[in-house]
């Protein structure tokens, strides 16, 4: 069974920083291409970032280009998003999210999410 | 970037209705259309991908169709379990954006 556990978020000050961690099990980790995922309170779905699971290609959302980094750790099964001068707009539930295949495509598999807040 | 348009940003239907629901690309994105389902207070789960093959353990009366530019999520027979918000994406190439949504509701 796949399985997907954020960890790492929480309540930081604005120009704060803050690294998400999400630890998959039940599959081949390193074959798959990894998302992150964010939903604002009461806002719909948007895409933050995801990272290829052929050759760690990396692409971001221009709302987060330049302050986030997403990376992984193959031997530990572990997807990171190191977010960096978060802002009040930054606020969401983020989800860890496994796609269907090596390059990002459609995702099949998501992570119960992880609140972060941003707020003074 | 290629912007994803839903239509209609809310809709009611009775039980046993077919519902239609229209996402739209701004450029073409071939069949890189993925839809999904979002319960209040749930995760989201993956419906349709390749803009219309049912994902397995998705009831058939989900379907999914078009390419290019225009595509539709269509559910045959509405069922009370099937409120929710419901989202395309496309994944041709990043940004992968969302469409901003549809919800769902029994009349």
């Amino acid at each position: 069974e796949v399985q997907l556990l954020e960890s790492g978020g929480g309540l930081v000050q604005p120009g704060g920083s803050l690294r998400l961690s999400c630890a998959a099990s039940g599959f081949s980790f390193s074959n798959y291409a990894m998302s992150w995922v964010r939903q604002a309170p009461g806002e719909g779905l948007e895409w933050v970032s995801d990272i290829s699971g052929s050759d760690d290609s990396t692409d971001y959302a221009d709302s987060v280009k330049g302050r986030f980094t997403i990376s992984r750790d193959n031997s530990k099964n572990t997807l990171y998003l190191q977010m960096n001068s978060l802002r009040a707009d930054d606020t969401a539930v983020y989800y860890c999210a496994k796609a269907r295949s090596k390059v990002p495509a459609a995702i099949n598999h998501w992570g119960q999410g992880s609140l972060v807040t941003v707020s003074s | 970037d290629i912007q994803m348009t839903q239509s209609p940003s809310s809709l009611s239907a009775s039980v046993g209705d077919r519902v239609t629901i229209t996402c739209r690309a701004s450029q073409g994105i071939s069949n890189y259309l993925a839809w999904y389902q979002q319960k209040p207070g749930k995760v989201p789960k993956l419906l349709i991908y390749a803009a219309s093959t049912l994902q397995s353990g998705v009831p058939s009366r989900f379907s999914g169709s078009g390419s290019g530019t225009d595509f539709t999520l269509t559910i045959t027979s509405l069922q009370p379990e099937d409120v929710a918000t419901y989202y395309c994406q496309k994944y041709n190439s990043a940004p992968h954006t969302f469409g901003q949504g549809t919800k769902l509701e029994i009349k």
